[in-house]
């Protein structure tokens, strides 16, 4: 089971961007890397998912290193809406059907 | 197309009684969790399913059954509720369980559950 490891909480200002690094050491060869996000009093809704390199869409851009030993979610021009719970999760790689989350990353988006 | 639907959204029992939290989902998809989460943590498995009609443990199981009769809906039972089992509930379910590309996780909204 690939264990992650992000940041408990981190605090940014509006319009900067923001970064959240996950590390995931002994991600397996078919493993994918997703992050969800979740605003209070909701359920987590996906926000990107990739297995290499760089993938972005029009909410984040998501960079994996060559080994993939870690991700770093970026958040462009944050704004107060951001504020939220993000996780990374890597995908199982079919060894089991278990979804695991993590305790997450607690954005504040400050004024 | 509602996409995870839960029921109730809302609840309160007292300690003893019983109760059984529905999810639905008309996505088609084979896959279906139950998740509790409770204030500053994320979120803990409690039960999953990979089809109709069958259903497994996951991290935290105990105190707790559900059911998948039907591929759409994956219901979540307490026998005997306990203060320790307040929490919010979410449901989810996807295409493919072991999380493979383009195939994630899709929630509810929660079932917030209080136990006194």
């Amino acid at each position: 089971l690939a264990k992650t490891t992000q940041p408990i909480s981190m605090d940014s200002y509006e319009g900067q961007e923001v970064n959240i690094t996950c590390s995931h050491n002994n991600i397996a060869t078919n493993d994918y890397i997703t992050w969800y996000q979740q605003f209070p009093s909701q359920g987590p809704r996906f926000i990107i998912q990739g297995y290499k390199t760089k993938v972005t869409n029009e909410v984040a851009s998501l960079f994996i290193p060559a080994d993939r030993k870690s991700s770093t979610l970026s958040l462009p021009r944050v704004s107060l809406s951001d504020t939220a719970v993000y996780y990374c999760l890597v995908a199982l790689g079919g060894r089991d059907d278990k979804i695991i989350f993590g305790k997450g990353t607690r954005l504040h988006i400050l004024p | 197309n509602a996409g995870v639907t839960q029921t109730p959204k809302f609840r309160v029992l007292k300690t003893g009684q019983s109760m059984t939290l529905l999810c639905a989902q008309d996505m088609n998809h084979e896959y279906m969790y139950w998740y509790r989460q409770d204030p500053g943590m994320g979120l803990r498995l409690i039960h999953y399913s990979v089809g109709e009609g069958t259903t497994a443990k996951g991290e935290v199981p105990d105190g707790y059954n559900v059911s998948r009769l039907k591929k759409q809906n994956f219901l979540l039972g307490l026998e005997s509720a306990a203060p320790s089992q307040t929490s919010v509930y979410f449901c989810a379910s996807s295409n493919s369980g072991h999380h493979s590309y383009n195939s994630p996780l899709h929630f509810g909204n929660g079932t917030r559950l209080t136990v006194t």
